[in-house]
């Protein structure tokens, strides 16, 4: 079993919609929890960044961290074309080194 | 543009064969991180450097190797190359060591083929 899975997709919305984007992960070291962004031929961006449980809103974007239940969410909001890209969770139990990835979710915004 | 540099983007190569691929890190990082991306294991760590001495290890295979030089760009060597190693490699710098306090950046990534 892999120590953060995460649903590949693809998943498919119109605009506008509310997505959801989700994590399980079974280490319970992990205190650091991230979401990158991934578009096509491209590297990875940082979309956002939590330390420990709650939640953090940056726009369009709001990350929670659930760590009872070992689940992480990226939800975002009024979604767009230009959203359409790959996601992917990461998290380690001491800042940016030894990030594990999920495997990633694409997401598609179709107009 | 995240400002590292990754090359060459695309490679092609036989098996058993040895390539090297180059980063060079945002302005002022000190931080370089070798990542491997395929299709059936996901974005994967396997080397961090720090100011020219490795700082952690990941998953990293023994015949893959990497180094940082005084100018602080750092090269991957993968040699007796498999069909299996085909994926795309990405390089990312911070500023810091420790990693807290310092996001990654990653590069555009380098597609290594091999056939």
């Amino acid at each position: 079993q892999k120590e953060v899975e995460q649903d590949p997709g693809p998943l498919s919305v119109p605009e506008g919609a509310i997505v959801s984007l989700n994590c399980t992960y079974s280490n319970s070291a992990f205190q650091y929890f991230m979401w990158y962004r991934q578009y096509s031929r491209k590297g990875p961006e940082l979309l956002m960044y939590t330390y420990s449980s709650g939640n953090k809103e940056d726009g369009r974007f709001t990350a929670q961290v659930d760590k009872s239940s070992k689940y992480i969410s990226l939800f975002i909001r009024d979604s767009q074309p230009s959203d359409s890209a790959t996601y992917l969770c990461a998290m380690s139990p001491g800042g940016y080194n030894k990030l594990i990835f999920g495997a990633g979710t694409r997401l598609a915004v179709h107009p | 543009d995240s400002g590292v540099t990754q090359t060459p983007k695309h490679l092609i190569t036989a098996t058993g064969q040895r390539v090297t691929l180059r980063c060079s890190p945002r302005s002022g990082d000190l931080s370089v991180y070798w990542y491997q991306q395929s299709l059936d294991q996901g974005l994967q760590f396997l080397i961090q450097y720090y100011n020219g001495e490795e700082r952690a290890k990941g998953n990293i295979l023994e015949r893959f190797s990497a180094q940082q030089f005084p100018d602080l760009h750092s090269e991957l060597n993968l040699s007796s190359l498999e069909l299996g190693d085909s994926a795309l490699y990405f390089c990312a710098s911070s500023a810091s060591g420790t990693g807290y306090n310092s996001p990654l950046h990653f590069g555009n990534g380098t597609r290594l083929t091999v056939t």
